[in-house]
């Protein structure tokens, strides 16, 4: 079983729709990213929380520590959102801020 | 400020040939990483570098190296390329900063086809 697990592994939504995507880990964290990665390739972290919520524009990230899950959110989804969305964690003692990645969740708007 | 620069961005080689990705990064960080990104599979990590002169092994070093040439540059070398290692590689540096949860940033990606 991996560490950390998302779902959905695809995900179509139509432009303006809310977007949840979850991440599930198994492992004690320090940490937990949310990155997005671009059809062009390159990867941007969005969010890094330990605890409650965090939001940016359309964006919200929350994380339950003692059920070990985290969400993402999209509010008003757009065409420009499309991309690859990948939950990350840090776990405690992990060394050097290593982190243990999600497989990613492929979320396509279509207009 | 470039961030973290990724070189070359596209490569293809033949089996047994050997070469070197190069990453550097302006932030002034300590930890730099490397990681490949297979289809159907997270982020693996292949070396990390804690500092400048130390490198430590990752989840997937098998068929690779590391040299920390600096503070700024992280190279990775394929000595004998295996057609399993095509892969797209990402370099990635993050601030340490004691107690303090610190992001990593990542440069654009290699791809590189081995033959």
């Amino acid at each position: 079983k991996n560490e950390v697990e998302q779902s959905p592994q695809n995900l179509t939504a139509q432009e303006g729709e809310f977007i949840t995507i979850n991440c599930s880990y198994s492992v004690g964290i320090s940490a937990l990213h949310w990155l997005q990665q671009h059809p062009g390739g390159g990867i941007v972290s969005l969010f890094m929380l330990s605890s409650g919520k965090k939001k940016h524009g359309r964006l919200i990230a929350t994380i339950n520590i003692q059920e070990k899950h985290s969400s993402l959110h999209i509010t008003a989804s757009h065409p420009r959102d499309s991309a690859v969305y990948i939950c990350a964690v840090r776990s405690h003692g992990g060394s050097q801020g290593n982190l243990i990645f999600g497989k990613g969740t492929k979320l396509s708007v279509k207009p | 400020n470039a961030g973290v620069t990724q070189t070359p961005k596209f490569q293809v080689l033949k089996t047994g040939q050997s070469m070197t990705l190069q990453c550097a990064q302006d932030m002034n960080h300590n930890s730099m990483y490397w990681y490949r990104q297979d289809p159907g599979m997270g982020l693996r990590l292949i070396y990390y570098s804690a500092s400048e002169g130390t490198t430590d092994k990752g989840e997937v070093p098998n068929g690779y190296n590391v040299s920390r040439l600096n503070k700024r540059e992280f190279s990775l070398r394929l000595e004998s390329a295996a057609p399993s290692q095509t892969s797209v590689y990402f370099c990635a540096s993050r601030r340490e900063q004691d107690r303090v949860n610190q992001p990593q940033h990542f440069g654009d990606g290699t791809r590189l086809s081995i033959l």
